[in-house]
């Protein structure tokens, strides 16, 4: 079946430092692909998304690139910020009667001053 | 910006009473869903709905039930709350048409069972 897998939070940064978050994914078909924000008391918002291979999502100054070869949609951030501490997860859905989206197990990430 | 509601945000109730979690979407969704989030923030969902009439069990087996008479509005009901009930429920809606399918959350609603 369908499943997202992102490594393992918690993950702890110093301001300005470079950011990567891996996810991987399981789809059959072409799956469209997420990522979701959670900020503390907050529900999700979508930060990116990509809907085919070679499509790169980008936000908020991170971006994310579906890799269909690798089956990765890892999310990248050049220099973060005290702000962007928070959930994210990766996502997917795929074009079936269902399409329910399929959610990765979420990544905490802190960032240090 | 999401328009999609939920009442309340906190609720701490005995053990044994029902409860009703509100939620409320303007803008048009056909699709509803209602996702439990755990401590370790894993989301699992429960209920969901494709329209007015319709509703489905989710992945998760929960006691809650759902309902769907109105297309803005997707309550869902504990009809005997009990302390494994505690956790965070988040309600979401997407549009039927989106070849997308992004789905707008609410911000949730953190609900202990004493």
């Amino acid at each position: 079946g369908n499943s997202v897998t992102q490594m393992e939070g918690p993950v702890t940064l110093s301001e300005e430092a470079f950011l990567t978050i891996n996810c991987t994914y399981t789809a059959t078909g072409y799956p469209s692909l997420f990522w979701y924000v959670q900020y503390p008391g907050e529900g999700l918002q979508l930060l990116l998304k990509a809907t085919k291979a070679d499509d790169k999502g980008s936000n908020k100054g991170f971006e994310a690139t579906y890799r269909k070869e690798t089956t990765s949609f890892h999310l990248e951030k050049g220099s973060v910020q005290v702000s962007d501490s928070a959930v994210y997860f990766c996502a997917l859905v795929t074009m079936n009667r269902d399409d329910k989206i399929i959610f990765g197990k979420g990544t905490r990430l802190h960032i240090l001053p | 910006e999401a328009d999609i509601y939920q009442t309340p945000r906190y609720l701490v109730i005995g053990t044994g009473k029902k409860i009703t979690l509100e939620c409320s979407q303007t803008m048009g969704h056909d699709k509803m869903y209602w996702y439990q989030q755990d401590p370790g923030m894993e989301l699992h969902l429960i209920h969901y709905s494709y329209g007015v009439n319709s509703t489905e069990k989710g992945d998760l087996s929960s006691e809650s039930t759902v309902s769907r008479i109105r297309t803005e509005h997707f309550p869902l009901t504990l009809e005997s709350a009990r302390p494994s009930h505690t956790s965070q429920y988040l309600c979401a809606s997407s549009e039927s048409t989106s070849v997308n399918y992004e789905q707008y959350f609410g911000p949730g609603t953190r609900l202990t069972v004493t």
